[in-house]
């Protein structure tokens, strides 16, 4: 399985865009990057996923180079409320039951 | 309903005590996991149910039981814990083959063992 790392911890201002970066050297053919946010006491949440190049939503922008050696996940003008814990994993798509590990994850605090 | 419900939201048991953790969803979503998260820790994967059979046991310790009795209901028995497993216990579900693996998680549970 990758193994991913990521900063421990970043801080940011209100407006600003947030980029996290995620290392997964040993990544494989068949595996796609995800990104989840985790509020406390909460349960992760689905942001964005990806395989190769950039894709977009409404909520986030996910960078992958050529390599797929790392990625970045891009939060364009962030508020206090995107304050959480953002975790990379990398696992392959299309299988049920995949052994999804979540790496040491981004705190990620916003301020005003 | 894309939501997966977890029951208690609270439990406080001894360590003589039978509890379980509940888990339900009804997005058709054919996987379901139990993770463990301490606090400011990252989850840990316990188990992992694919089609209703259990497919991966990350080693865990058999105090922890878990039990798939139909596609949409996921339980997670509890017997003689010990203080350290006291932590949030997080279910989700993602979509069977050929889909994108998504996961959805429930609020969890959190277990507090005295």
């Amino acid at each position: 399985l990758a193994k991913t790392t990521q900063p421990i911890s970043m801080d940011s201002y209100e407006g600003q865009e947030v980029n996290i970066t995620c290392s997964h050297n040993n990544i494989a053919t068949n595996d796609y990057i995800t990104w989840y946010q985790q509020f406390p006491s909460q349960g992760p949440r689905f942001i964005i996923q990806g395989y190769k190049t950039k894709v977009t939503n409404e909520v986030a922008s996910l960078f992958i180079p050529a390599d797929r050696k790392s990625s970045t996940l891009s939060l364009p003008r962030v508020s206090l409320s995107d304050t959480a814990v953002y975790y990379c994993l990398v696992g392959p798509q299309g299988a049920a039951g995949n052994k999804l590990t979540f790496g040491g994850g981004t705190r990620v605090l916003v301020k005003p | 309903d894309t939501e997966v419900t977890q029951t208690p939201k609270h439990l406080v048991m001894g360590m003589t005590n039978k509890k379980s953790l509940k888990c339900e969803q009804h997005m058709g979503h054919r996987a379901m996991y139990w993770y463990k998260q301490k606090a400011k820790k990252p989850p840990e994967l316990m188990f992992v149910y694919s089609y209703e059979k259990l497919s991966i046991n990350e080693s865990v310790p058999s105090r922890f039981s878990p039990e798939c009795p139909n596609s949409s209901l996921l339980n997670l028995h509890l017997h003689a814990l010990q203080p350290e497993d006291s932590a949030l216990y997080l279910c989700a579900s993602s979509q069977g083959w050929g889909q994108t693996g998504e996961l959805f998680f429930g609020e969890g549970s959190r277990l507090t063992v005295l």
